[in-house]
């Protein structure tokens, strides 16, 4: 039975990073690729970026490159993604979703996902 | 990467059908056959409805089809069911190798 657990809700300043967490298990973690979605409040899904743990190489969308990081530990099967510079406009709820490799944003599981607010 | 365009809503009564369309460019939709589909209840994370345009996984029902034509790719429900009624979103690879979900389309069973 495959899982994908994220880290647990938070609640940041403006300007601040936020790191978010998905252990994966029940499946072989390397050979998938881990990608993450975001969700704001009563708006639609965009994917972010992805990375295949296998590898360790990460890739992203435009308008996430530079401010969102990508990584994974194969030793624990967690993949991780971190948001720096904080805005209000980050204010989400962020998923992980996994996709089989050679299957193109085909997301078969997903994390229960992570409430990211940012407030002053 | 602009997201897929899709319609903000569409109804439809029960035992009717009802098509989604997701319009996309030459660099993504138009190019590849990577598009999936996905449902979401609110509250709750996505579910996989269809993907590689046309391919169903297991597990759901048949009531649910996929297809494309040039740049533009459709999910089709027939048989509509109140239980059908959630927010759909499509997402296509593209040519810079990411992926770009459309805006979704909220469903109403009447």
């Amino acid at each position: 039975q495959v899982q994908l657990v994220q880290s647990g809700a938070e609640v940041k300043k403006p300007g601040s990073s936020v790191k978010v967490s998905c252990k994966a298990s029940g499946g072989t973690f390397s050979t998938y690729i881990l990608s993450w979605v975001r969700q704001a409040p009563g708006q639609g899904l965009e994917w972010m970026g992805a990375i295949i743990p296998l590898l360790g190489t990460a890739k992203y969308a435009q308008k996430f490159q530079g401010r969102v990081t990508i990584t994974a530990d194969k030793s624990t099967s967690t993949a991780f993604m971190e948001v720096s510079s904080l805005r209000s406009e980050d204010t989400a709820m962020y998923y992980c979703a996994r996709a089989p490799n050679g299957y193109n944003y085909v997301f078969d599981y997903w994390g229960q996902g992570t409430l990211v607010t940012v407030s002053s | 990467q602009s997201a897929l365009t899709q319609p903000a809503s569409v109804s439809g009564s029960p035992g009717q059908s009802i098509t989604i369309s997701c319009t996309g460019t030459s660099s993504d939709v138009g190019a590849y056959n990577y598009v999936s589909w996905y449902q979401q209840y609110p509250g709750k994370a996505p579910k996989l409805m269809i993907y590689d345009v046309t391919k169903r996984p297991s597990g759901v029902s048949n009531r649910f089809s996929g297809s494309k034509s040039g740049n533009t790719a459709s999910l089709t429900i027939s048989g509509l069911q109140a239980e059908d009624e959630a927010d759909y979103y499509c997402i296509s690879y593209t040519s810079d190798t990411t992926g770009v979900f459309g805006g979704g389309t909220k469903l109403t069973v009447l």
